[in-house]
């Protein structure tokens, strides 16, 4: 029972730096979707995608892009990391089937930028 | 613009007490509002309320939409440390979209 795996689970930049967390899911699910997670700042959506080949930007897309070439796999990229990127970064996924609108997240992967 | 709402930001309770967590929203074309309880990880999901369904109850925790006055309550009864959490609610925003929006949370913690 895998459900959404993040990669690495903690990871330390120096600014400048690119880097990518990586997002599997094995549900099947249409929608994937990235959160950043700051402290007082609920969580935030970065990028999300409907299905292979479509993404769109959420509320705070600056500094990182995305692509979704496989229903399974949603990368997030940081081009040039910045200490205001500091954050927990969480993906999360769900069926365009349900009304219900319940996501499936994964464990997070925390991102210190120096 | 969509949004959610959540109070209060911090909470600190003794075991048994309990507890009451709000969340009021304004969304376009309502469809459902969520619970999350999320401790040291991911949010887990733990209730969904709709147009049809306005009333939840799992164990301890109860939850409440009111859709004339735009609001949830999460009822948590004789509260143990193990609720500890932050508690978050989302909503998916407008017509024919699928992004859920999260309000900040309400951190929660239960003191022996």
């Amino acid at each position: 029972n895998a459900g959404v795996t993040q990669t690495p689970k903690f990871q330390v930049l120096k600014t400048g730096q690119s880097m990518t967390l990586q997002c599997a899911q094995d549900m099947n699910h249409e929608y994937m979707s990235w959160y950043r997670q700051d402290p007082g700042m609920g969580l935030r959506l970065i990028h999300y995608s409907v299905g292979a080949g479509i993404t769109d930007q959420g509320e705070v897309p600056n500094g990182y892009n995305v692509s979704r070439s496989t229903t399974e796999d949603f990368p997030l990229r940081l081009l040039s990391a910045a200490p205001s990127q500091t954050s927990v970064y969480f993906c999360a996924s769900r069926s365009l089937g349900t009304r219900t609108g319940e996501l499936f997240f994964g464990e997070g992967s925390r991102l210190t930028v120096l | 613009e969509d949004k959610v709402v959540q109070s209060p930001l911090s909470l600190v309770v003794h075991e048994g007490d309990t507890v009451t967590l709000n969340c009021s929203y304004e969304v376009t074309n309502f469809r459902s509002l969520l619970w999350y309880k999320q401790e040291k990880k991911a949010p887990t999901f733990l209730f969904m309320l709709t147009s049809s369904g306005i009333e939840k109850k799992s164990g301890r925790l109860s939850s409440i939409l009111d859709k004339k006055e735009l609001f949830s309550i999460l009822n948590i009864t004789a509260t143990q440390t193990g609720d500890s959490a932050i508690y978050l609610c989302a909503a998916p925003l407008g017509a024919g979209s699928y992004q859920l929006t999260f309000g900040k949370g309400t951190k929660l913690s239960v003191i022996p």
